[in-house]
């Protein structure tokens, strides 16, 4: 049974568009969730994060946006770069204070010159 | 920049072979974890350390076993490998930080195993 979705496996967008990935999730003791990057022949990277207490943070080129009645959240990237090519992963942790975390099966992100 | 190792980062290896896969992190980190994760599949956690002499084991059952010695390092052992074991095998580090529970957690660049 799977508590983090990422329903769609792949995502190509044109460079300078912005890039919007989807999570679902299903576990409503989830209360912080985590993106990550992955390049191939890399680990996951940390790229941003955020609380159930809030709907939106946002770092630069991406922001992240949480709908807590619709268990959903997403990542906006804008505008999008050749370097974001890569593997992105939603995770999520359950009790501010616990460490596990659980993840999603990913989306590959292409961005096209 | 997080700084956490991992080595080998192939290894082909017969069935029956023990193995023992390295993860060792200079950042002074007390929780320490091990996921296993197959092409186009979520991560999955195998284990799981709080502190020296702290292991537990994690969501997903697995024959590795773990310890943890010293703070900085968390190796992962195979007894017996077997093909079931092809996978590749992802070691992080996590602290607190401004006493909430950020929970980043900071990967190695993994080890992909081959069992033949």
């Amino acid at each position: 049974d799977q508590q983090v979705k990422q329903n769609s496996p792949s995502l190509s967008v044109q460079e300078g568009r912005i890039s919007i990935l989807n999570c679902d999730y299903t576990n409503s003791m989830f209360d912080y969730f985590l993106w990550y990057k992955k390049y191939p022949a890399e680990g996951p990277t940390f790229l941003i994060s955020i609380s159930s207490i809030k709907d939106k943070n946002e770092d630069g080129r991406f922001t992240v946006f949480l709908n807590k009645s619709a268990k959903h959240l997403s990542l906006h990237i804008v505008p999008s770069q050749p370097g974001d090519s890569a593997v992105y992963f939603c995770a999520a942790s359950p009790n501010f204070g616990n460490e596990k975390l659980t993840f999603g099966t990913g989306t590959r992100l292409t961005i096209i010159p | 920049e997080a700084d956490i190792y991992q080595t080998p980062r192939y290894l082909v290896i017969g069935t029956g072979k023990k193995i023992t896969l390295e993860c060792s992190q200079t950042m002074g980190h007390d929780k320490m974890y091990w996921y296993q994760q197959d092409p186009g599949m979520e991560l999955h956690l195998i284990h799981y350390s709080y502190g020296v002499n702290s292991t537990e084991k994690g969501d997903l059952s697995s024959e590795s076993t773990v310890s943890r010695i010293r703070t900085e390092h968390f190796p992962l052992t195979l007894e017996s490998a077997r093909p079931s074991h092809t996978s590749q095998y992802l070691c992080a580090s996590s602290e607190y930080s401004d006493g909430l529970a950020k929970n980043i957690q900071y990967f190695g660049a993994g080890t992909r195993l081959s069992v033949l």
